[in-house]
């Protein structure tokens, strides 16, 4: 059963540009919302991530976009560069739990 | 990866085969736990423990086992492998208290 849904599942930016990725979830009980980048070859990392009690949060060019009542949460990458190209991974859990829901991911090229 | 590691990198096995997925971590993290990775699929969470001597099913336990003797290790083991096996798995540690995960490197197993 797939409790977040991510999409697209690919996106082609060019360098400079903007790149959003979506997710949306089910379980109203889940309060921790990361996102993780993963290049080829690597285990996910840890980019970003917010709890529902604020909409929005912002580190460097990266910015997740959080809206409770719509159970939607965004990635937004400002000025895209070719060394972000990687897969995005977004996830939810419940505090304490330690048990994750990923997305299916999305790969992004960001083209020169 | 940082204090994560896993071993083999890759391995081939044949159906009904039997092996062990190394994992083992020198940050102290109480919670550790398995994913395993497929194209389209995202990271699905098959086993976790959250120390010493315990453990806990997640979304996809079935063909697995775990055991955790000790902080730093924590072993899956595939009694009989099936080709739907097949995919990369991740180890990752969190600090209890801490959302935060670190994943190993991955491991890449092939069953024929």
């Amino acid at each position: 059963q797939q409790q977040v849904k991510q999409s697209p599942q690919s996106l082609i930016v060019q360098k400079g540009g903007i790149s959003i990725i979506n997710c949306a979830y089910e379980n109203t009980a889940f309060d921790y919302f990361p996102w993780y980048q993963q290049f080829p070859g690597k285990g996910p990392a840890l980019l970003i991530a917010i709890r529902p009690d604020v909409s929005e949060k912002k580190e460097g060019r990266f910015t997740i976009s959080f809206n409770k009542s719509a159970k939607q949460f965004s990635l937004h990458i400002m000025d895209s560069q070719p060394g972000d190209s990687a897969t995005y991974f977004c996830a939810a859990s419940n505090k304490g739990t330690y048990k994750y829901i990923f997305g299916t991911g999305t790969r992004l090229k960001v083209l020169a | 990866n940082a204090g994560v590691t896993q071993t083999p990198k890759f391995q081939v096995l044949k159906t009904g085969q039997s092996m062990t997925l190394q994992c083992a971590q020198d940050m102290n993290h109480e919670y550790m736990s398995w994913y395993r990775q497929d194209p389209g699929m995202g990271l699905r969470l098959i086993h976790y423990s959250v120390g010493a001597g315990i453990t806990d099913q997640g979304e996809v336990p079935n063909g697995y086992n775990v055991s955790r003797s000790t902080t730093e290790d924590f072993p899956l083991r595939l009694l009989s492998a099936a080709p739907s096996q097949t995919s990369v798995y991740f180890c990752a540690i969190s600090k209890t208290g801490s959302d935060t995960q670190y994943f190993g490197p991955g491991t890449r197993l092939t069953v024929l």
